[in-house]
């Protein structure tokens, strides 16, 4: 199973929004609902944002929003701050009942 | 509230064999399902596989199957990854994660890490 593939880096000023893509096949996040986004901050585990393409998790704030089209999920941050700069995954449940993760995006808040 | 804590941090050789444990409080241990997932040095997740109390048979990904084992204490709430014949490119940070009866749904809570260090 191939990762999914995510761009290396992204950023943004403060305030701005952005957009992190993530594509994969139909045997992945195309289908089925079940993509995940995860923040990791340096050194630190990571935290579940996004669920099931467009749930978020309990006290997480309403800036983050997924959403999907064909095989490519996405991860929009609204009003960025400085404290979204971090990696994000996405991950995906595959037709061979396993997961698998993105290679990961860099955000720097410029 | 949910709570994943592993062990520390491990300094291996070659050749030998490490257990990484995951001790989970705060809801049912039965009712949930463990993942685990490497990150190699600078590198991105890596999502190893799963196991669930309900069936007792692990799910490997390609890449993490013969020298790695999962494998569940229900009696003290515990996960644990053993990992044999360490070569150095087994040197990571090694996360167990929460999941639900089914691979289907997310990973959360998250452990806070093991760093395994393979070196002669």
């Amino acid at each position: 199973q191939s990762a999914l593939t995510q761009p290396a880096s992204v950023s943004g000023s403060p305030g701005q929004s952005i957009t992190i893509s993530c594509t994969g096949t139909s045997s992945d996040i195309g289908g089925y609902n079940y993509v995940s986004w995860y923040q990791q901050h340096p050194g630190k585990a990571p935290k579940l944002m996004i669920y099931d393409v467009t749930n978020r998790p309990p006290g997480v704030s309403n800036r983050f929003s997924g959403s999907k089209s064909g095989n490519t999920a996405s991860l929009t941050i609204s009003g960025l701050q400085a404290d979204d700069e971090a990696d994000y995954y996405c991950n995906s449940y595959t037709s061979i009942n396993t997961r698998v993760f993105g290679g990961g995006t860099k955000l720097t808040v410029l | 509230q949910v709570q994943l804590v592993q062990s520390g941090s491990e300094l291996k050789k070659p050749g030998a064999s490490v257990k990484v444990s995951c001790k989970a409080s705060g809801y049912t241990f039965t009712t949930y399902a463990m993942h685990w997932v490497r990150q190699a040095p600078g590198q991105g997740l890596e999502w190893m596989g799963w196991i669930s109390p309900n069936t007792d048979n692990p799910t490997y990904a390609q890449g993490f199957t013969g020298r790695f084992v999962f494998s569940l204490d229900t009696s003290v709430t515990t996960a644990y990854l053993q990992i044999s014949s360490l070569k150095a490119e087994d040197t990571a940070v090694y996360y167990c994660a929460r999941g639900h009866l089914t691979p289907k749904a997310r990973l959360d809570p998250w452990g806070q890490g093991t760093l395994v260090t393979v070196s002669s």
